[in-house]
């Protein structure tokens, strides 16, 4: 599985845009880029995830450079329950056997009013 | 409502007796795992399950067990906690073709 490197910390102004960068120079050509969150102690919460192409969901954007090695996740306008860790991984995906997700630590974005 | 369910959610209890985390999940989803969350650690897989009667160890199986013998339950068995095993633990489920996985709320365990 992929290393991921991502900021240790960020701060966002509430109702701007929070980017939240993800380096991982040594995702491999099947590896997924995934992306969770996770809100002061509660269970990990899926947002996104994606090959190649840049995604977006109900929740957020994903935009993958052409090379796969560095990734943004996209908040387009944050709010205060936004404030929470943010996981990249990379990760393969066999079907069932994409289960063991490497957390690493995270960026712990604080978003302020 | 589609969720995955622990219990307890917070237990302390003494080096050696024996206890079981419970999770149960009400979406049909096939694959079932632990993790713990310790600080500085991050979260790590303990086991997981592809399915009814298939388990397999995670990153950190050393002091845990668990079984699978119903699709919905995945429960974890410390048969003799020490104060190591002093955590934050998620279950988590999900269908086998699927990119995302549902975390329960976590049980944070205190063994003394």
């Amino acid at each position: 599985d992929a290393k991921t490197t991502q900021p240790t910390s960020m701060d966002c102004a509430e109702g701007r845009a929070a980017n939240l960068p993800c380096n991982h120079s040594t995702i491999s050509g099947n590896e997924y880029v995934y992306w969770y969150r996770q809100i002061h102690s509660q269970g990990p919460q899926y947002i996104i995830h994606g090959l190649k192409n840049n995604e977006t969901n109900e929740m957020a954007s994903l935009i993958i450079t052409e090379d796969r090695k560095s990734s943004t996740l996209i908040l387009p306008h944050a709010t205060l329950r936004d404030t929470a860790v943010y996981y990249c991984i990379g990760n393969m995906n066999y079907g069932g056997s994409q289960g063991n997700l490497i957390f690493g630590k995270g960026t712990k974005l604080s978003v302020k009013p | 409502e589609a969720q995955v369910t622990q219990n307890p959610r917070y237990l302390i209890t003494v080096t050696g007796k024996k206890l079981t985390v419970t999770c149960s999940q009400n979406m049909n989803h096939e694959y079932m795992s632990w993790y713990r969350q310790d600080p500085g650690l991050g979260l790590r897989q303990i086991y997981y399950s592809m399915n009814v009667e298939v388990t397999d160890k995670g990153d950190v199986p050393e002091g845990y067990k668990v079984s699978r013998k119903e699709k919905r339950n995945f429960p974890l068995i410390l048969e003799s906690p020490s104060p190591n095993q002093t955590s934050l633990y998620f279950c988590a489920s999900s269908l086998a073709d699927s990119y995302e996985q549902y975390f329960g709320p976590g049980t944070r365990l205190t063994v003394t």
